[in-house]
C-alpha cells in the first residue's frame, strides 16, 4: 500500500524549535516530490513547498521562504519540516503529500494523516 | 502571485442534486488545475487533475472542465458521501489553493 505516515501531534512554547516527519512506503520515495501543506484552524490549504528526495532539490512558496526548512533523508524514506523558532501563528495542521516526478508544484495524490502543531505559552 | 477564488463559498444541496462549483484564476493557468475534497478531520483527497482528468478510483459523477482562468467542478448527482469542502489548486506557477467551497445538507 502506498502511504505517507506523519509523526504525532506536538505542543510547543513560542521560541522553541521543532522538526516533524513524514515517512513514505509502498513506492519509490526518492522519485516523487513531497509537498508540505499548512491548514490553520478553520481555514483553507496553503502550499508551503516541496522537496525531491532523490537529490534534495527544495522549492519554497514565496510566503514560506525563510520561515521553515524542508529536508529529506532518502535512505530512510523520510521528509521533514522544521522550525527554528516557533510562533503562536504556526499553530496549524501540517500535511505532507506526494506530488509528481518532474515538477515541485504538481497535484498531490497521496496524503499523510497530518501533524497538528500547537504553539502556546 | 496567482490568486484563486471560488464560488460559492457555501452551497446547500440535497442528495441527487447536480452541483457546480466555480474556480477562477487571476491570470491564465492553461489547464493546470486540480480539485480536492476534504472532510472534517481528514486529509484532502485528489479528485481531478489537469482540469478535467479524473483521478483513479474517483467516482464518475465527479467531472471537471475549463481552461485559462475559469474552471468548474460538477457533481452530477450528489451522494451523502459528497458533503465536504472542495478546493481548487493551480499549479501553473508555484501552487496556490482556492479558499474552498463547503457543500452542506439543505
Amino acid at each position: 500500500e502506498v502511504q505517507l505516515v506523519q509523526s504525532g501531534a506536538e505542543v510547543e512554547k513560542p521560541g522553541e524549535s521543532l522538526k516533524i516527519s513524514c515517512k513514505g512506503s509502498g513506492y519509490s520515495f526518492a522519485s516523487s516530490w513531497i509537498g508540505w501543506v499548512r491548514q490553520m484552524p478553520g481555514k483553507g490549504l496553503e502550499f508551503m513547498g516541496s522537496i525531491y528526495p532523490g537529490d534534495s532539490d527544495i522549492r519554497y512558496s514565496p510566503s514560506f521562504q525563510g520561515q521553515v526548512t524542508i529536508s529529506a533523508d532518502k535512505s530512510i524514506n523520510t521528509a521533514y519540516l522544521q522550525w527554528r523558532s516557533l510562533k503562536a501563528s504556526d499553530t496549524a495542521m501540517y500535511y505532507c503529500a506526494r506530488g509528481g516526478s518532474y515538477s515541485p508544484w504538481r497535484p498531490l495524490d497521496i496524503w499523510g494523516q497530518g501533524t497538528m502543531v500547537t504553539v502556546s505559552s | 502571485d496567482i490568486q484563486m477564488t471560488q464560488s460559492p463559498s457555501t452551497l446547500s444541496a440535497s442528495v441527487g442534486d447536480r452541483v457546480t462549483i466555480t474556480c477562477r484564476a487571476s491570470q491564465s493557468i492553461s489547464s493546470w488545475l486540480a480539485w480536492y475534497q476534504q472532510k472534517p478531520g481528514k486529509a484532502p483527497k485528489l479528485l481531478i487533475y489537469k482540469a478535467s482528468s479524473l483521478e483513479s478510483g474517483v467516482p464518475s459523477r465527479f467531472s471537471g472542465s475549463g481552461s485559462g482562468t475559469e474552471f468548474t467542478l460538477t457533481i452530477s448527482s450528489l451522494q451523502s458521501d459528497d458533503f465536504a469542502t472542495y478546493y481548487c489548486q493551480q499549479y501553473n506557477s508555484y501552487s496556490h489553493f482556492g479558499p474552498g467551497t463547503k457543500v452542506d445538507i439543505k
